[in-house]
Parts: structure tokens; C-alpha cells; sequence
């Protein structure tokens, strides 16, 4: 069974510049979460999707924000680009909600901002 | 708001040394909690969890207990080996229907030496 993919896996922009990353989850998983992990930050909770819908996101500014298509793939887009964005963005994908706590990570997407 | 404290690292030991991975939360409620493993260009994986207070998670030898009275959840094994090394993450969801994803703590790194 293919575990969550995501791509690109390296990707280096400048800032001002916009970027979107790609997640695809487990096949029969409906939710997928995006997490920012930033260097001596840890995780940080970004946004939760569900059969299409935004469900919540995490305390990031607007020019975050994405999608689920109705593959329940997802992507993550980001404006404005900004030096401190520079993170690995991992996406996890679970059967249902968070309820349950178990999520399955990709193995991310390292995003370098010059 | 939630929080996740882990004890810094990298934390170096060597094969078939006792381990301990301390972790303390602050949540209102009643959260589950969970450790996560990161290894070397993989993506988190769920290492084990627990539901409730006095509950104990186990899986490949190691284990944690809940427990409310000091709001811990400390990671243990007896013996360790090359192959945990490793980043392992503490992690917690608010019960009560809150539609977060995980609270994260920011990761210890262990390096097991042989």
C-alpha cells in the first residue's frame, strides 16, 4: 500500500515569490493535515481538510491556505513568500478525523526561502 | 493554549542502555497523548498513544504512561538499539470535540552508539 506522497521533496524560491505543495494520501483516507516544521520550532499545525472542506487551520496568516480536490489530494499554497517560511511542510493524511491521533506523515517538503 | 514540552537533545547513548524521553503537557480537558517516530528521511510515524489517565502505550519494546496527577507522559525503553536512533515527538489532542490536528512537541533526537 503507498503511503502519503508529497512533492516537490526539495524546492528553493526568493522572496515575494509563491509556491504550492502537493500531498497525496493514503488511498481511503478522506483528511488530510498540513504541519510546518520549522528548525527549533517543532510542528506546527497549519490546516485540516476533510471531504473537501477546510476544517480548521492552525495560527498562520492568510497567505497560507489550500485545497482538497475531490481525490482528496491536496495543495498547499503560499503568497508572499517570507525568509521565515523556510520549513519542512509535511502532510499526513488519517481514515475520518483527528479523533483518533493516528496520522500518517509523507516525508515532506523542504521549502528554502533566499 | 496546549502545549508539548520535550527534553532537549540530541541525547547520545549507547546500545542496550535504559532510555527515558521526558514529555509534560498543559491542556484543559482530558487529551489524548502520543509519541511519534521520525526516522532518518522518513516521515512520522505513530509509535503509541494513550487515551487516558493511568493508561499505558507500548509498541517495539517501548512504553509510556498517562499520568494526570503530573501531567507527564515520559517515553521508556530498557534496552535500546542503533536502529531507534532516531527523532521521537510527544504529542497530545485536546478532548471535547476541539477540530484540531496534534499538538507537537519539538522533537528530541536520540542517537544510540554502538
Amino acid at each position: 500500500e503507498a503511503g502519503v506522497t508529497q512533492s516537490p521533496t526539495h524546492l528553493i524560491k526568493t522572496r515575494g515569490q509563491q509556491v504550492t505543495l502537493r500531498c497525496s494520501p493514503i488511498s481511503g483516507h478522506t483528511s488530510v493535515y498540513w504541519y510546518q516544521q520549522a528548525l527549533g520550532l517543532g510542528l506546527q499545525f497549519l490546516l485540516w481538510y476533510d471531504e473537501g472542506e477546510e476544517r480548521n487551520r492552525g495560527n498562520f496568516p492568510p497567505r497560507f491556505s489550500g485545497r482538497q480536490f475531490p481525490n482528496y489530494s491536496s495543495e498547499l499554497n503560499v503568497n508572499a513568500l517570507e525568509l521565515e517560511d523556510s520549513a519542512l511542510y509535511l502532510c499526513a493524511s488519517s481514515l475520518g478525523g483527528p479523533a483518533t491521533g493516528k496520522l500518517f506523515f509523507g516525508s515532506g517538503t523542504q521549502l528554502s526561502v533566499l | 493554549g496546549d502545549s508539548v514540552t520535550q527534553m532537549e537533545g540530541p541525547v547520545t547513548l549507547s546500545e542496550e542502555a535504559f532510555l527515558t524521553i521526558n514529555c509534560t503537557y498543559t491542556a484543559t480537558g482530558y487529551p489524548s497523548l502520543f509519541w511519534y517516530v521520525q526516522y532518518p528521511g522518513e516521515g512520522l510515524q505513530l509509535l503509541l498513544k494513550a487515551t487516558k489517565a493511568d493508561d499505558k502505550g507500548s509498541n517495539k519494546g517501548f512504553e509510556a504512561t498517562y499520568r494526570k496527577e503530573t501531567t507527564s507522559f515520559h517515553l521508556e525503553k530498557g534496552s535500546v538499539q542503533v536502529s531507534d536512533s532516531a527523532v521521537y515527538f510527544c504529542a497530545l489532542r485536546e478532548s471535547g470535540g476541539g477540530a484540531d490536528g496534534l499538538t507537537f512537541g519539538k522533537g528530541t533526537h536520540l542517537i544510540i552508539q554502538p
